[in-house]
């Protein structure tokens, strides 16, 4: 697609149910990262996938986090037993080798 | 470890001043560097990517520079205006591994009419 696209926009949930964040990347991209954002602070890290290789996962804060991406295409972040914590926006970005950093809208969880 | 810092936090100026946003990082062997502007709600959008090997780009009323050996880069906006209102973040990346970028906190610009 021409950009990267992330569902849904918004998403409520209540304490301890699991949620999936969907992200489309750029077509031909072979790159792809999950970042969180919370409140009036900065993005942080949690994982990165390059391709067919093994994804760097070291900045995933427990283990209640995980995603997967097939090939170089659609890649999921699952948060299982949410908690409030977890209240952030959640980013995706796709890039081609170092030539920069595309970023979806975003994915707004609320835990209630 | 590789820390990024954004000086003003927050910024707030009237319409048509020029103004200069400054990011700075501790180690300077960068592979590249990108300044993105964040809206209130949305994601984030890719102003300005500097290489290494430059020392400057620019975009309409916006110019980057890059001083790599002082660990350094600026962000100049002309003329401002109100719709340049956003957080405004620096993103350098280090190496051939593609997950070591770090972005500063922003700094949030308020442009008044």
């Amino acid at each position: 697609g021409a950009g990267v696209s992330q569902s849904p926009s918004n998403k409520v949930t209540e304490k301890g149910k699991d949620v999936e964040l969907r992200c489309d990347p750029i077509s031909g991209h072979t790159a792809l990262y999950w970042y969180r954002q919370r409140l009036g602070q900065g993005l942080e890290f949690l994982i990165y996938f390059q391709g067919n290789s093994a994804p760097d996962k070291s900045g995933l804060p427990s283990d209640r986090f995980s995603a997967e991406r097939t090939g170089e295409s659609v890649s999921t972040l699952t948060i299982q037993r949410t908690q409030q914590e977890d209240s952030a926006v959640y980013l995706c970005a796709s890039s081609l080798g170092g030539f920069g950093y595309t970023f979806g809208s975003g994915t707004r969880l609320t835990v209630v | 470890k590789q820390e990024v810092t954004q000086i003003p936090a927050a910024l707030s100026v009237p319409e048509g001043e020029n103004l200069v946003l400054n990011c700075s990082f501790t180690d300077s062997a960068i592979y590249n560097l990108q300044w993105f502007r964040q809206d209130p709600g949305k994601g984030l959008t890719s102003l300005l990517l500097i290489q290494s090997s430059q020392r400057e780009q620019t975009s309409g009323r916006l110019n980057a520079s890059l001083d790599k050996s002082s660990g350094r880069s600026t962000l100049y906006i002309a003329a401002s205006q109100p719709g340049d209102s956003a957080t405004y973040l620096c993103a350098p990346r280090w190496g051939g591994n593609n997950n070591d970028m770090r972005f500063g906190a922003g700094t949030r610009l308020t442009v008044k009419p």
